[in-house]
């Protein structure tokens, strides 16, 4: 089945410096990665998704990259600031037959991330 | 707010017993999917049910089962409960022929 490695496990930043989360995956058949976002006490929240049909997506301070080949996807956070402080997850999945579902989220171990003030 | 519900938020039972999770999805979403959230094995993908059918099963206990009703709502069951079976159980949906999936707030299963 899927793998999915993230790094670091932990990232320490100064406000406003950037912060890259790197994952790797193992099946070439994966076609989706999404990122989440995991507050303590709360669910993870879909921040930025990714299709293997693009290489680069944006969304104000935050951008992903895929490298098909390599099969490696990263997560880039700029001007980063104390409430980006969180855990972010990075997921694959692989389309089901029928083309009604992407089905499971195989997940990274996830990323502390802390922005210090 | 993901417009996904669950309840109870937190949970406390004894070894041996059996417990009910539920779930709403965030309206017009037909499919929800279950994870397991623990220290040791991370975010893990349990099952999938899409407008009332199993679609996909990973990591679940046969002590576990679970189902999605005509109201879209799905429940999971945890029977003979053991102490490792402690963990955060999140829901998650998303529309038919999409894959954004959406996290809701979770239930802690704490087993005594």
């Amino acid at each position: 089945g899927e793998n999915v490695e993230q790094h670091p496990s932990t990232l320490s930043v100064q406000e406003g410096d950037s912060a890259v989360i790197k994952c790797t995956y193992s099946d070439s058949a994966s076609n989706y990665f999404p990122w989440y976002k995991q507050e303590l006490g709360k669910g993870p929240q879909l921040i930025i998704d990714i299709r293997s049909n693009v290489g680069e997506k944006k969304d104000q301070r935050i951008a992903v990259t895929l490298n098909k080949t390599a099969k490696h996807f990263s997560l880039h956070i700029t001007e980063t600031q104390p409430e980006d402080s969180a855990v972010y997850f990075c997921a694959a999945s692989i389309r089901l037959g029928g083309g009604t579902s992407y089905g499971k989220l195989t997940f990274g171990q996830g990323t502390i991330l802390t922005v210090h003030p | 707010d993901s417009g996904v519900t669950q309840t109870p938020k937190h949970l406390i039972t004894a070894t041996g017993q059996r417990v009910t999770l539920r779930c709403s999805p965030r309206s017009g979403d037909l499919s929800v999917y279950w994870y397991q959230q623990s220290l040791d094995q991370g975010l893990q993908f349990l099952i999938h049910y899409y407008n009332g059918e199993e679609r996909a099963k990973g990591n679940i206990l046969e002590r576990f089962s679970a189902q999605q009703f005509p109201d879209l709502h799905s429940e999971l069951n945890l029977s003979s409960l053991e102490l490792g079976d402690s963990a955060l159980y999140f829901c998650a949906s998303s529309l038919r022929g999409n894959n954004e999936q959406f996290f809701g707030p979770g239930t802690r299963l704490t087993v005594l």
